[in-house]
């Protein structure tokens, strides 16, 4: 059982598009993370959310914790073929502040 | 600022052979962790280091796998009479501070190991 659930799995859109990508738990997070892959690199830290209901915005990209702090969603405004990727959420559980639990990813594709 | 530094990048062993996995962590970090990424899976958390002490070993399989973080030099991740479910990629981050709700680890690009 995944402790925390992604979705969608894959995603394929036009550039120009918006998205959005979920990441849920029945579980509290003490904080939760973004990162995105490339294919033979490792996980790059995009963001931190640390208060329930906290929203973060990295230029195009809008990242909210949710009030509970049991889910988190990433939205990508005018989708660019430079946001290819896989893109991971991960977090501590509040017993553990370091063990990092990951979400099995969304891989995004932004066709030109 | 040199991040996260693993070496080596591929690493290529016949079953019952060893792998060592380095990893350097960020300058001014003395907190590291082990993850490993199984084909087609999520990252899984192994192990959790300072120097000189295992603070965390849980995710780490009990036999053929260890790690430690001297005092001097990186870290190393060794795994023993390889077998070809070893095959994945293993990830190293660090951290500055371990506990705090704002513990954001940083991951270097991994080392892949493939199993013959």
């Amino acid at each position: 059982t995944q402790l925390l659930e992604q979705s969608p799995q894959f995603l394929s859109i036009q550039e120009g598009e918006n998205l959005t990508v979920y990441c849920n738990s029945s579980s509290v997070f003490s904080s939760l993370q973004w990162y995105r892959q490339e294919p033979g690199e490792g996980p790059v830290l995009l963001v931190t959310v640390v208060t329930g209901g906290e929203v973060k915005k990295l230029k195009r990209l809008t990242f909210q914790f949710g009030d509970a702090r049991k889910d988190s969603s990433l939205h990508i405004t005018a989708a660019q073929t430079g946001d290819t990727g896989l893109y991971l959420c991960a977090g501590p559980l509040m017993d553990s502040s370091y063990k990092l639990i990951f979400g099995s990813g969304t891989r995004l594709l932004v066709r030109p | 600022n040199a991040g996260v530094m693993q070496n080596p990048r591929h690493l290529v062993r016949r079953r019952g052979q060893e792998a060592r996995l380095r990893c350097s962590p960020m300058k001014g970090h003395s907190h590291v962790y082990w993850y490993r990424q199984l084909p087609e899976e999520g990252l899984k958390f192994m192990v959790y280091l300072q120097k000189e002490n295992i603070i965390d070993e849980s995710g780490m399989p009990k036999e053929r796998f260890s790690a430690e973080f001297p005092k001097e030099g990186p870290s190393i991740l060794r795994i023993q009479q390889v077998v070809r479910g070893d095959s994945a990629a293993y990830f190293c981050a660090s951290s500055q501070l371990p506990s705090s709700s704002y513990n954001e680890q940083f991951f270097g690009p991994g080392t892949r190991l493939t199993v013959l």
